[in-house]
Protein backbone atom coordinates (compact mmCIF):
# COMPACT_ATOMS: atom_id res chain seq x y z
CA UNK A 1 0.00 0.00 0.00
CA UNK A 2 1.70 3.53 -1.20
CA UNK A 3 0.54 6.29 1.38
CA UNK A 4 0.40 10.29 -0.16
CA UNK A 5 0.71 12.71 2.07
CA UNK A 6 -0.61 16.58 1.46
CA UNK A 7 0.38 18.88 1.66
CA UNK A 8 4.42 18.08 1.52
CA UNK A 9 5.19 21.71 3.49
CA UNK A 10 2.72 23.49 5.59
CA UNK A 11 2.88 26.80 7.81
CA UNK A 12 0.75 27.48 10.22
CA UNK A 13 0.46 30.56 12.84
CA UNK A 14 0.82 29.54 16.43
CA UNK A 15 -2.39 28.76 18.04
CA UNK A 16 -4.22 27.79 14.47
CA UNK A 17 -6.15 24.44 13.67
CA UNK A 18 -3.91 21.99 11.02
CA UNK A 19 -4.80 19.09 9.23
CA UNK A 20 -2.21 17.18 7.53
CA UNK A 21 -3.69 14.31 5.30
CA UNK A 22 -2.86 11.21 4.47
CA UNK A 23 -4.36 8.89 1.12
CA UNK A 24 -3.59 5.69 0.64
CA UNK A 25 -3.72 3.22 -2.54
CA UNK A 26 -5.74 0.99 -0.97
CA UNK A 27 -8.07 0.31 2.14
CA UNK A 28 -6.47 0.89 5.11
CA UNK A 29 -8.95 -0.84 7.31
CA UNK A 30 -8.13 2.34 9.96
CA UNK A 31 -4.45 0.20 10.62
CA UNK A 32 -2.93 4.24 10.16
CA UNK A 33 -0.72 5.45 13.18
CA UNK A 34 1.25 8.77 12.84
CA UNK A 35 4.77 10.20 13.96
CA UNK A 36 6.27 13.03 14.59
CA UNK A 37 10.10 13.56 13.81
CA UNK A 38 11.85 16.58 15.33
CA UNK A 39 14.89 17.26 13.40
CA UNK A 40 17.75 15.28 14.51
CA UNK A 41 15.68 13.09 16.43
CA UNK A 42 13.77 9.76 15.87
CA UNK A 43 10.65 9.69 15.00
CA UNK A 44 8.09 9.36 17.80
CA UNK A 45 4.88 8.02 17.42
CA UNK A 46 1.81 9.77 18.36
CA UNK A 47 -1.51 8.31 17.32
CA UNK A 48 -2.13 4.57 16.03
CA UNK A 49 -5.41 2.67 15.02
CA UNK A 50 -6.31 6.16 13.29
CA UNK A 51 -7.30 7.79 15.96
CA UNK A 52 -5.99 6.44 19.52
CA UNK A 53 -3.49 8.53 21.28
CA UNK A 54 -0.37 7.36 22.37
CA UNK A 55 0.36 7.67 26.00
CA UNK A 56 1.76 10.94 26.98
CA UNK A 57 0.79 12.50 23.90
CA UNK A 58 -0.66 15.90 24.12
CA UNK A 59 -4.98 15.85 23.89
CA UNK A 60 -4.35 18.81 21.13
CA UNK A 61 -3.52 16.23 18.75
CA UNK A 62 -5.99 14.09 17.00
CA UNK A 63 -6.47 11.75 14.43
CA UNK A 64 -9.56 10.54 11.74
CA UNK A 65 -10.46 8.83 9.06
CA UNK A 66 -11.57 5.84 7.36
CA UNK A 67 -10.76 3.29 4.42
CA UNK A 68 -8.19 5.34 2.52
CA UNK A 69 -8.21 8.88 3.80
CA UNK A 70 -7.00 10.10 7.08
CA UNK A 71 -6.37 13.12 8.90
CA UNK A 72 -3.85 14.70 11.44
CA UNK A 73 -5.59 17.38 13.32
CA UNK A 74 -3.32 19.83 15.78
CA UNK A 75 -6.24 21.81 17.46
CA UNK A 76 -4.11 24.87 18.82
CA UNK A 77 -0.24 24.61 16.55
CA UNK A 78 2.41 25.04 19.75
CA UNK A 79 5.72 26.08 18.74
CA UNK A 80 7.17 23.03 19.97
CA UNK A 81 5.09 20.87 17.38
CA UNK A 82 7.68 22.06 14.56
CA UNK A 83 8.52 18.92 13.09
CA UNK A 84 7.83 16.36 10.04
CA UNK A 85 5.00 14.25 10.51
CA UNK A 86 4.36 10.65 8.90
CA UNK A 87 1.73 8.44 8.62
CA UNK A 88 2.03 4.95 8.76
CA UNK A 89 0.00 1.99 7.63
CA UNK A 90 -0.14 -1.51 8.87
CA UNK A 91 -2.86 -3.01 7.41
CA UNK A 92 -1.07 -4.62 4.22
CA UNK A 93 2.49 -4.42 4.75
CA UNK A 94 4.54 -1.96 6.58
CA UNK A 95 5.05 1.33 4.91
CA UNK A 96 5.23 5.01 5.48
CA UNK A 97 3.84 8.27 3.80
CA UNK A 98 6.58 10.74 2.34
CA UNK A 99 6.12 13.26 5.29
CA UNK A 100 4.85 16.98 5.64
CA UNK A 101 6.70 19.31 7.55
CA UNK A 102 5.24 21.61 9.30
CA UNK A 103 6.65 24.93 10.23
CA UNK A 104 5.40 27.68 12.18
CA UNK A 105 4.94 31.40 10.01
CA UNK B 1 12.86 3.22 30.91
CA UNK B 2 12.92 1.46 27.77
CA UNK B 3 15.79 2.52 25.79
CA UNK B 4 17.64 1.09 22.34
CA UNK B 5 21.09 2.70 21.95
CA UNK B 6 22.83 2.96 18.65
CA UNK B 7 26.21 3.82 17.98
CA UNK B 8 26.15 7.15 16.40
CA UNK B 9 27.87 7.00 12.25
CA UNK B 10 29.86 4.64 10.05
CA UNK B 11 31.81 5.48 7.40
CA UNK B 12 32.20 2.36 4.86
CA UNK B 13 34.01 2.06 1.67
CA UNK B 14 31.72 0.56 -1.24
CA UNK B 15 31.18 -3.27 -1.91
CA UNK B 16 31.91 -3.70 1.39
CA UNK B 17 30.02 -4.62 4.80
CA UNK B 18 28.95 -3.06 7.79
CA UNK B 19 27.43 -4.34 11.10
CA UNK B 20 25.29 -1.82 13.66
CA UNK B 21 23.87 -3.09 16.59
CA UNK B 22 20.89 -2.07 18.62
CA UNK B 23 21.44 -2.98 22.57
CA UNK B 24 18.20 -2.58 24.26
CA UNK B 25 17.05 -2.42 28.02
CA UNK B 26 14.37 -1.16 30.50
CA UNK B 27 12.10 -4.28 29.50
CA UNK B 28 12.41 -7.83 28.60
CA UNK B 29 14.38 -8.00 25.52
CA UNK B 30 12.74 -11.35 24.23
CA UNK B 31 9.74 -10.27 24.85
CA UNK B 32 9.35 -8.34 21.74
CA UNK B 33 10.58 -7.73 17.83
CA UNK B 34 12.66 -5.47 16.73
CA UNK B 35 12.41 -3.88 13.58
CA UNK B 36 15.03 -1.68 11.40
CA UNK B 37 13.90 0.84 9.38
CA UNK B 38 16.03 3.00 6.51
CA UNK B 39 15.46 6.72 5.94
CA UNK B 40 16.87 8.44 3.51
CA UNK B 41 15.85 12.16 2.35
CA UNK B 42 14.59 10.81 -0.87
CA UNK B 43 12.83 7.69 -0.15
CA UNK B 44 11.64 8.66 3.21
CA UNK B 45 11.33 6.14 5.47
CA UNK B 46 11.59 1.89 4.82
CA UNK B 47 10.85 -1.34 6.92
CA UNK B 48 13.87 -3.17 6.21
CA UNK B 49 12.86 -6.53 8.06
CA UNK B 50 11.92 -7.84 11.64
CA UNK B 51 13.85 -10.21 14.04
CA UNK B 52 11.87 -11.83 16.82
CA UNK B 53 14.78 -12.40 19.63
CA UNK B 54 13.16 -15.48 21.42
CA UNK B 55 13.35 -17.94 18.61
CA UNK B 56 15.69 -15.78 15.95
CA UNK B 57 13.20 -15.72 13.35
CA UNK B 58 12.98 -12.96 11.04
CA UNK B 59 10.92 -11.69 8.28
CA UNK B 60 12.15 -9.15 5.73
CA UNK B 61 11.03 -6.31 3.27
CA UNK B 62 11.63 -7.91 -0.26
CA UNK B 63 13.50 -4.79 -1.01
CA UNK B 64 15.98 -6.01 1.38
CA UNK B 65 16.40 -9.28 1.26
CA UNK B 66 20.24 -10.37 0.05
CA UNK B 67 20.90 -7.05 1.76
CA UNK B 68 20.06 -6.97 5.55
CA UNK B 69 21.14 -9.61 7.49
CA UNK B 70 19.41 -9.41 10.90
CA UNK B 71 20.63 -11.53 14.11
CA UNK B 72 20.55 -11.30 18.09
CA UNK B 73 22.65 -11.99 20.82
CA UNK B 74 20.14 -12.44 23.64
CA UNK B 75 23.29 -12.84 26.44
CA UNK B 76 23.44 -8.87 25.62
CA UNK B 77 20.15 -7.67 24.93
CA UNK B 78 21.56 -6.86 21.46
CA UNK B 79 20.25 -7.35 18.31
CA UNK B 80 22.40 -6.57 14.73
CA UNK B 81 21.90 -5.67 11.23
CA UNK B 82 24.54 -6.32 8.22
CA UNK B 83 24.11 -4.85 5.25
CA UNK B 84 26.22 -6.08 2.30
CA UNK B 85 27.72 -5.31 -0.75
CA UNK B 86 27.53 -1.34 0.37
CA UNK B 87 26.64 1.05 -2.41
CA UNK B 88 25.86 5.31 -2.89
CA UNK B 89 21.96 4.09 -1.97
CA UNK B 90 22.96 2.46 0.90
CA UNK B 91 23.31 5.63 2.45
CA UNK B 92 21.00 6.44 4.95
CA UNK B 93 20.15 7.10 8.76
CA UNK B 94 19.41 3.52 10.05
CA UNK B 95 17.35 2.92 12.81
CA UNK B 96 16.19 -0.39 15.17
CA UNK B 97 12.49 -0.19 17.01
CA UNK B 98 11.08 -1.73 19.70
CA UNK B 99 7.48 -3.26 17.84
CA UNK B 100 4.48 -3.91 19.27
CA UNK B 101 2.18 -7.03 18.51
CA UNK B 102 0.15 -4.60 16.27
CA UNK B 103 2.76 -3.87 14.24
CA UNK B 104 3.85 -0.10 15.81
CA UNK B 105 7.17 1.47 16.20
CA UNK B 106 6.74 2.64 20.12
CA UNK B 107 10.03 3.11 20.91
CA UNK B 108 13.20 4.24 18.62
CA UNK B 109 16.86 4.22 18.64
CA UNK B 110 18.90 7.38 18.48
CA UNK B 111 20.03 6.08 14.33
CA UNK B 112 23.05 5.25 13.19
CA UNK B 113 24.07 7.58 10.33
CA UNK B 114 25.54 5.47 7.54
CA UNK B 115 28.06 7.49 4.60
CA UNK B 116 29.15 5.10 1.79
CA UNK B 117 32.26 6.78 0.18
CA UNK B 118 35.35 5.77 -1.27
Amino acid sequence: IQLTQSPSLLSASVGDRVTLSCKGSQNINNYLAWYQQKLGEAPKLLIYNTNSLQTGIPSRFSGSGSGTDYTLTISSLQPEDVATYFCYQYNNGLTFGSGTKLEIK
Amino acid sequence: QVQLQQCGAELVKPGTPVKMSCKVSGYTFTSYVISWIKQTTGQGLEWIGYIYPESGSTGYNEKFKGKATLTVDKSSNTAFMQLSSLAAGDSAVYYCARETTEALFDYWGQGVMVTVSS
